[in-house]
């Protein structure tokens, strides 16, 4: 069974920074490129950045670029975004992604930005 | 960015057939899917590739369409096809959702 598990959100102040991973199983993770997607409050779904599945590219919206990172392990089965210069604007549930068939996503994580 | 228009919502009733529309500002080939979103949950992949019926999903849900004009069918709907149903591209950088169609059934 395909599992996505995200971690590490919660509440923080505008400017401060937040590293979210994923980690997954039931799927060979090291040969699929993974996505991060967001979606604010009662608002649609934003992708926000792609990684291949051997880190040797990375695509971001600009809605974030500059600010995260995404990145990922293969031997820990685990993807990450680095967040730094936190909005209240990036205040959303943040999920991990496999598009494509045999697509799965994550039940995601909350990130709210907020003094 | 490639913006992907749907409508709103629709209400229908079971066993009834639905279509829920997607038109791309511009081309995206057949580099469209289609997720189901329930309240609190994750989106769930029905289609990939505009018309390819993802694994374990019902054949009542059918896909269709290539360049700008998509179309999700469920045929007959059911009470449990109550979601918001979202279009998202993958041809043109960067992927791109649409707003999403809301389902009632009534």
């Amino acid at each position: 069974e395909v599992q996505l598990v995200e971690s590490g959100g919660g509440l923080v102040k505008p400017g401060s920074s937040l590293k979210l991973s994923c980690v997954a199983s039931g799927f060979t993770f090291s040969s699929y490129g993974m996505h991060w997607i967001r979606q604010a409050p009662k608002k649609g779904l934003e992708w926000i950045a792609l990684i291949y599945y051997d880190s040797s590219n990375k695509y971001y919206a600009d809605s974030v670029k500059g600010r995260f990172t995404i990145s990922r392990d293969n031997s820990k089965n685990t993807l990450y975004l680095e967040m730094n210069s936190l909005r209240s604007e990036d205040t959303a549930m943040y999920y991990c992604a496999k598009l494509g068939s045999s697509g799965y996503w994550g039940q995601g994580v909350m990130v709210t930005v907020s003094s | 960015d490639t913006v992907l228009t749907q409508s709103p919502a629709l209400a229908v009733s079971p066993g009834e057939r639905v279509t829920i529309s997607c038109r791309a500002s511009e081309s995206v080939s057949t580099g469209m899917h289609w997720y189901q979103q329930k309240p609190g949950q994750q989106p769930k992949l029905l289609i990939y590739g505009a018309s390819n019926l993802e694994s374990g999903v019902p054949a009542r849900f059918s896909g269709s369409g290539s360049g700008t004009d998509f179309t999700l069918t469920i045929d007959p709907v059911e009470a449990d096809d109550t979601a918001t149903y979202f279009c998202q591209q993958s041809w043109n950088d960067p992927f791109t959702f649409g707003s999403g169609t809301k389902l009632e059934i009534k």
